[in-house]
Parts: structure tokens; C-alpha cells; sequence
């Protein structure tokens, strides 16, 4: 397709236990983000990527939070040893950057919905 | 002060009314502001940014940015049932990076056929 693909849509797994989300940005995109929403909250920033690089990572809540994009394309966001407080929505969004230096649109993903029992 | 403040609602128009969303930021919040409307479980998408001071329009949707004051609105002219979502004001995290973007909890808007 031509949005943004998250995989999978719901996860649900128990404390303690390791996941794994994964984002496909749209084709092109150079810049991907990720940030999660909690229900009655607006998105919060974890992470952004210019291509294979974490170019702000100052949104990760612990170091049980991390996020690779070894190709500079699809992004997996791996959380450790998860607590129920990590239940939300994981969404994904990617954008071109604009030359000058706005972010320009961020085409978010259908979210990833983890929750921990 | 929380960094983006809105005022969750609901606020509910009649069809064809204007509707006015309204934000505040504080000095963590650079200048960059956006509009994102969420319907239920569904993903944001974005409607508005605004960079400069002033009014900006886009069909039926104005933003409107105060520096001064710290104050973002949307106006929604000729409101519509398909209008009825939650709408998000974001502004660039000072300091940050591209896309480190500050949300706010959103304002759900109902419009009432």
C-alpha cells in the first residue's frame, strides 16, 4: 500500500515479556518517527530517524526502549522486560523534510495497540 | 503550565456553524504549530500548520498563531457531520528535532446534524 504499515495492529502480552513493533514508512520517506499514545492523551515523541540513524532518541522513556532502522526503511521499536504502564498505542509516522527545515507532513500509521497484562 | 494545553471538550456546534478550537503553549514550544484531527481509533492526520504570526486559510479551516499571547486557534467554518473528531494541536519541541513534536489532548468536536 501506499501508507504507512505497522504490524501488528494489536499485540497482547504479559508483563515481564519482549515484543517487537515494526513500521514500514512510505516508500521514499527519509525521516520516521515513532511515538505512542495513551488513551485521552495526544501522541508522545519516543524517537526520530533520518535515515539509519537515531537523530533524537530523547523521547524513550527507560533503556527498555529501543528502535532500529538498519536500512534506512523499515523501523522496529523493541521494548524489554514489559510493564503494564507500556500499554498504549504505538504509532508510526514518517515524512519527507522539506528544505526549509520544517517537518512538513507527518503521514502516521494505523498505531500498533500493546497491551500488558 | 502543561507545554500544550487544550481544552478537551466536547464542544458541540450545530451543521453549518463555526467551530473554534483553541491552544496554548508554553516557552518550551517553539513556533511551529500544527492542527491534526483524530477520528476515533484512528490514526492523527494533519490538517493546519502555521509557522508566522497571523491567519492562515485553507478551504473551510484558518489558523490562526499569537506569539505574544502563546495562542493557537482553529476556526471551521460551515461545520459538517464529517467534521466530528478530536482535534490535536502540536507545536515543535524547543530545542528538539524535526518532528519532535509536543502534543496537546485534544479537543473533540461534535457537530450536531
Amino acid at each position: 500500500g501506499a501508507g504507512v504499515s505497522q504490524t501488528p495492529s494489536n499485540k497482547v502480552t504479559e508483563k515481564g515479556k519482549y515484543v517487537e513493533l515494526r513500521c514500514d514508512p512510505i516508500s521514499g520517506h527519509t525521516a520516521l518517527y515513532w511515538y505512542r499514545q495513551s488513551l485521552g492523551q495526544g501522541p508522545e515523541f519516543l524517537i526520530y530517524f533520518q535515515g539509519t540513524g537515531a537523530a533524537d532518541d530523547s523521547g524513550l522513556p527507560n533503556d527498555r526502549f529501543f528502535a532500529v532502522r538498519p536500512e534506512g526503511s523499515v523501523s522496529t521499536l523493541k521494548i524489554q522486560r514489559t510493564e503494564r504502564g507500556d500499554s498504549a498505542v504505538y504509532l508510526c509516522a514518517s515524512s519527507l523534510i522539506s528544505g526549509t527545515g520544517h517537518t512538513g507532513e507527518l503521514f502516521f500509521g494505523e498505531g500498533s495497540r500493546l497491551t500488558v497484562l | 503550565q502543561k507545554e500544550v494545553e487544550q481544552n478537551s471538550g466536547p464542544l458541540s456546534v450545530p451543521e453549518g456553524a463555526i467551530a473554534s478550537l483553541n491552544c496554548t503553549y508554553s516557552d518550551r514550544v517553539s513556533q511551529s504549530f500544527f492542527w491534526y484531527r483524530q477520528y476515533s481509533g484512528k490514526s492523527p492526520e494533519l490538517i493546519m500548520s502555521i509557522y508566522s504570526n497571523g491567519d492562515k486559510e485553507d478551504g473551510r479551516f484558518t489558523a490562526q498563531l499569537n506569539k505574544a499571547s502563546q495562542y493557537v486557534s482553529l476556526l471551521i467554518r460551515d461545520s459538517q457531520p464529517s467534521d466530528s473528531a478530536t482535534y490535536l494541536c502540536a507545536g515543535s519541541n524547543y530545542g528538539g528535532s524535526q518532528g519532535n513534536l509536543i502534543f496537546g489532548k485534544g479537543t473533540k468536536l461534535s457537530v450536531k446534524p
